[in-house]
């Protein structure tokens, strides 16, 4: 059984804090790596797409490195806003079409 | 229009009730997903379905039936179902995950089911 975990498993930040959390993972032979966030009542929304050692993605103020080698992703938020509370999850893509995800880490923001 | 809708958004059902879970995708996708998400537990993968077949079955219960009449169209059909089954259910889509493995998935808001 793959274990996908992710930690914390909650932060609670002020507005304008920047903050990371990590997703950790025990294989190295997967497709990819995905990050979601998914806010109260919607649905989850992809982030990123993690594929290759070294990896990293940005978007806006949110960025992600991935390290295959020693198993993790880290996911950073520079100078959180209110809207960035959800929970970010990440997903394990080893076999095609499974995907394993984490607990994921709930992110709360006070202005 | 949203790209994956379900429906409906929350049901309560009895134990000796049979209901139905619908999700409708509209991006075009060949891959339906269900998942299951358990109190303080992550989302769990229940079936796969890629061009209308099934491709992945987790150990569900018998009690959870899924259908896939066609790419667009995923339901899961609930019979004799147990306490422990109140859950939020997440309907998903893909591109073919056979041709391309990495491509996300696209989620709905999920089906809030309680048992009573």
């Amino acid at each position: 059984i793959l274990n996908v975990e992710q930690s914390p498993q909650s932060l609670h930040v002020q507005e304008g804090d920047s903050t990371n959390f990590t997703c950790s993972f025990p294989s190295s032979n997967f497709y990819a790596l995905h990050w979601y966030r998914w806010e109260t009542a919607k649905s989850p929304e992809a982030l990123f797409v993690m594929t290759l050692n070294g990896d990293e993605k940005k978007k806006g103020r949110i960025s992600a490195t991935l390290n295959t080698k020693e198993g993790y992703s880290y996911l950073y938020i520079k100078g959180s806003q209110p809207e960035d509370s959800a929970t970010y999850l990440c997903a394990l893509v080893a076999n095609a079409g499974k995907s394993t995800f984490g607990d994921g880490t709930t992110l709360t923001v006070k202005p | 229009e949203t790209g994956v809708t379900q429906t409906p958004r929350h049901l309560v059902m009895g134990m000796t009730n049979k209901k139905s879970l619908k999700c409708e995708q509209h991006l075009g996708h060949n891959a339906m997903y269900w998942y299951k998400q358990s109190a303080k537990k992550p989302l769990e993968l229940m079936f796969v379905y890629n061009f209308k077949e099934q491709t992945e079955n987790n150990s569900v219960p018998s009690r959870f039936s899924p259908e896939c009449p066609n790419s667009s169209h995923l339901f899961l059909h609930l019979h004799t179902l147990q306490p422990e089954d109140s859950a939020l259910y997440l309907c998903a889509s893909s591109q073919d995950p056979g041709r391309y493995p990495n491509q996300p998935q696209h989620f709905g808001d999920g089906t809030r089911l309680s048992i009573l």
